[in-house]
């Protein structure tokens, strides 16, 4: 089946630690997503990609970074730069234009 | 004012009402709209989408859209339990950015 996979599903940070979380699409779209939701609020958009090896920044980028080195992954790292990485993160990816398909998301806190 | 914005809610109606979300977008040149349902702890599915001015229906769900006013709605027949559950609105602000911004959702409550 087709589909969009993130892993893991729960990630503990330490203070200082960079951490990466996947993000893997079987679904051959073109674009791909990352979105960062904190409690009772919307998604934040961190970074996207339209094609291989080209990324933009979205809204809360700083202290993240992400590569798009296949057309079926899209890691993203949070560096010790983000101050404040406790969310929960979303992968989501779609054909251009279209409405997206979301992976299950992955928690992060900081221990 | 918020690029998308939507009433937090919570929402609450009866098993068997027509329950009735609503969004705004600041961006007049927007073409797409989406709207997700997220339960708690889950990641957002995508339940419609609408790119023409007018109403579109699928099953129990119907959006409309108003491009003038700016504003997008969507109504859900027979609300059902199961139905409970956060609604997010996403439109394509910006043109030349090719990513949704999601509004922060509306809580929807249907009292069995």
């Amino acid at each position: 089946d087709g589909g969009i996979t993130q892993s893991p599903k729960y990630l503990f940070r330490k203070e200082g630690q960079n951490v990466t979380l996947s993000c893997e699409q079987n679904l051959n779209h073109d674009a791909m997503y990352w979105y960062r939701q904190d409690p009772g609020q919307g998604l934040r958009l961190i970074y996207y990609s339209q094609i291989v090896n080209d990324f933009q920044k979205g809204d809360i980028a700083e202290g993240y970074s992400v590569s798009r080195e296949k057309k079926e992954s899209f890691p993203l790292t949070v560096t010790s730069a983000q101050k404040n990485p406790t969310a929960f993160y979303l992968c989501a990816s779609s054909w251009t234009g279209d409405g997206y398909t979301f992976g299950s998301g992955t928690r992060l806190t900081v221990v | 004012q918020k690029e998308v914005e939507q009433n937090s809610g919570p929402l609450s109606v009866p098993e068997g009402a027509i329950a009735s979300l609503n969004c705004t977008y600041s961006d007049r040149v927007s073409q797409s709209f989406f709207w997700y349902r997220q339960y708690s702890g889950k990641s957002p599915e995508l339940i419609m989408s609408i790119y023409s001015n007018g109403d579109k229906e699928d099953g129990r769900f119907t959006a409309q859209l108003n491009k003038a006013s700016q504003y997008v709605s969507l109504l859900i027949r027979d609300s059902q339990p199961s139905d409970s559950a956060t609604y997010l609105c996403a439109v394509n602000i910006l043109a030349g950015r090719r990513a949704l911004t999601f509004g922060s959702g509306t809580r929807l409550q249907v009292q069995p």
